[in-house]
């Protein structure tokens, strides 16, 4: 079984400023991915970032990256020099890998969401 | 690439009405997914498909709702004699079934039930 919990229902941050979104996970898969998704509000989900479990490294893409903390099951997402348009619902997301096939299970486990508004 | 599209928009439909949505997914993506999204909440997981064969189907999926996935390609998510408890954004996704660093799945833009 897999969880993901997000205890920060709503963040607020300044324009140009920078903002830390907070979650933690339990799973008992030996391999698995995380992501962060992003649902604007009335619009559709993108993904904002991913990290192998495997991988050490903490993924980052342009102004977004993670702190990925494996033994204490936390994946942070920071985001960097704020935007308006960074305004949305963001999601902590986990899926499991199946060993043997090296892919991805079926269904993504989604958090609650962290409502972030951004003030100009 | 046109992305993940989907049909109806907006649903509205009354108690005990059957409704049926489809999904189309980026093309070359073999691997079809069906969330249901309630107000203020993450998505939920309800079924998915590898090519036309169903693999999984979560325990949210009742003996009220249907998909399929004939050719493969786009898929179909049908709910019968509707409750007012199925009002939800019903949201597809695809991926395709390479190596797992592309296994990312991508979003529609939901259809927007509502059970009157």
């Amino acid at each position: 079984a897999q969880t993901v919990t997000q205890s920060q229902p709503e963040m607020s941050v300044q324009e140009a400023e920078t903002v830390t979104l907070s979650c933690t996970y339990d799973t008992s898969e030996s391999d698995y991915y995380l992501f962060w998704y992003k649902q604007p509000p009335s619009r559709q989900m993108i993904l904002v970032i991913r990290q192998e479990a495997y991988k050490q490294q903490n993924a980052t893409e342009n102004r977004f990256s993670v702190n990925f903390q494996k033994a204490a099951k936390s994946f942070s997402l920071k985001i960097s020099d704020s935007q308006l348009g960074d305004a949305a619902m963001y999601f902590c997301v986990i899926i499991g890998v199946v060993v043997n096939y090296g892919g991805s299970q079926g269904n993504l486990i989604f958090g609650k969401g962290t409502k972030l508004s951004v003030k100009p | 690439d046109t992305g993940v599209s989907q049909d109806p928009r907006h649903k509205i439909t009354k108690r005990g009405q059957n409704v049926t949505f489809r999904c189309d997914p980026i093309s070359e993506h073999n691997r079809l997914y069906w969330y249901r999204q309630t107000l203020g909440q993450g998505p939920e997981f309800l079924t998915y498909f590898q090519n036309e064969a169903q693999l999984e189907k979560s325990r949210l999926l009742s003996d009220r709702f249907s998909a399929e996935r004939p050719k493969g390609s786009f898929s179909t998510l049908e709910i019968q004699r509707t409750e007012q408890g199925d009002s939800a954004m019903y949201l597809c996704a695809s991926s395709p079934r390479l190596a797992p660093s592309t296994d990312t799945q991508y979003f529609g833009p939901g259809t927007r039930l509502t059970v009157l």
